[in-house]
């Protein structure tokens, strides 16, 4: 079965400092995509960035990163230079490719980020 | 625009008054999922559909019925709701290989 866990349920981060979203999964597919989305306080849920498990390179986008540790199974996000519009709770999310569970995308329970001016 | 369109965003209604929420997608995609959202739990998943016509159900189906007549419209059903239906409400849409693209969101409220 697939499970995403995200540990911190809450952080904070000083405006312009670094922080990083912890994300662990557990999957037995071998090709699967973890994602990363923001869901600000108006609900809505941003895509941020996209890691493919045959990707031998971290994903980037902007300020985003993803740390892919695919032994440990670890899909840490990278925030850099934090700014206030960064605080929303973010989600790590999982989904197989290329089998009959690619429909499904599996979340964590979430961590609320809140940067500090 | 690509986007995925659901209506209501806000519903509130009583126990046992069924109800269904839309949703769209403009993309073209063959799947779509329909996901509720609780505090501390995250989001999860309802039913997905893979095309036309082909639907399977998620983590939490109890209580929730779909179709997917059209490749373009994933219509959630609630035929008798209950209070602990109460929650955010999200459609999703996706071509396989590449990120979800969510509705804006449907917050119900069973009294």
């Amino acid at each position: 079965a697939q499970k995403i866990t995200q540990t911190q349920p809450g952080m904070f981060v000083q405006e312009k400092e670094a922080v990083t979203l912890d994300c662990t999964y557990d999957t037995s597919d071998q090709s699967y995509g973890l994602f990363w989305y923001k869901q600000p306080s108006s609900g809505e849920m941003i895509f941020l960035i996209y890691q493919g498990s045959y990707d031998e390179q971290n994903a980037t986008e902007g300020r985003y990163s993803l740390n892919f540790q695919k032994a440990r199974k670890s899909a840490n996000l990278v925030i850099s230079a934090s700014q206030l519009g960064d605080s929303a709770m973010y989600f790590c999310a999982m989904r197989a490719i290329g089998s009959s569970n690619t429909g499904k995308l599996i979340f964590g329970q979430g961590t609320t980020l809140q940067v500090k001016p | 625009e690509a986007q995925v369109t659901q209506n209501p965003r806000y519903l509130i209604t009583v126990t046992g008054k069924k109800l269904t929420v839309t949703c769209s997608q403009n993309m073209n995609h063959e799947y779509m999922s329909w996901y509720r959202q609780d505090p501390g739990l995250g989001l999860r998943q309802i039913y997905y559909s893979m095309n036309v016509e082909v639907t399977d159900k998620g983590d939490v189906p109890e209580g929730y019925k779909v179709s997917r007549k059209e490749k373009r419209n994933f219509p959630l059903i609630l035929e008798s709701p209950s209070p602990n239906q109460t929650s955010l409400y999200f459609c999703a849409s996706t071509a396989g290989h590449t990120e979800a693209f969510f509705g804006q969101g449907t917050r119900l409220t069973v009294v």
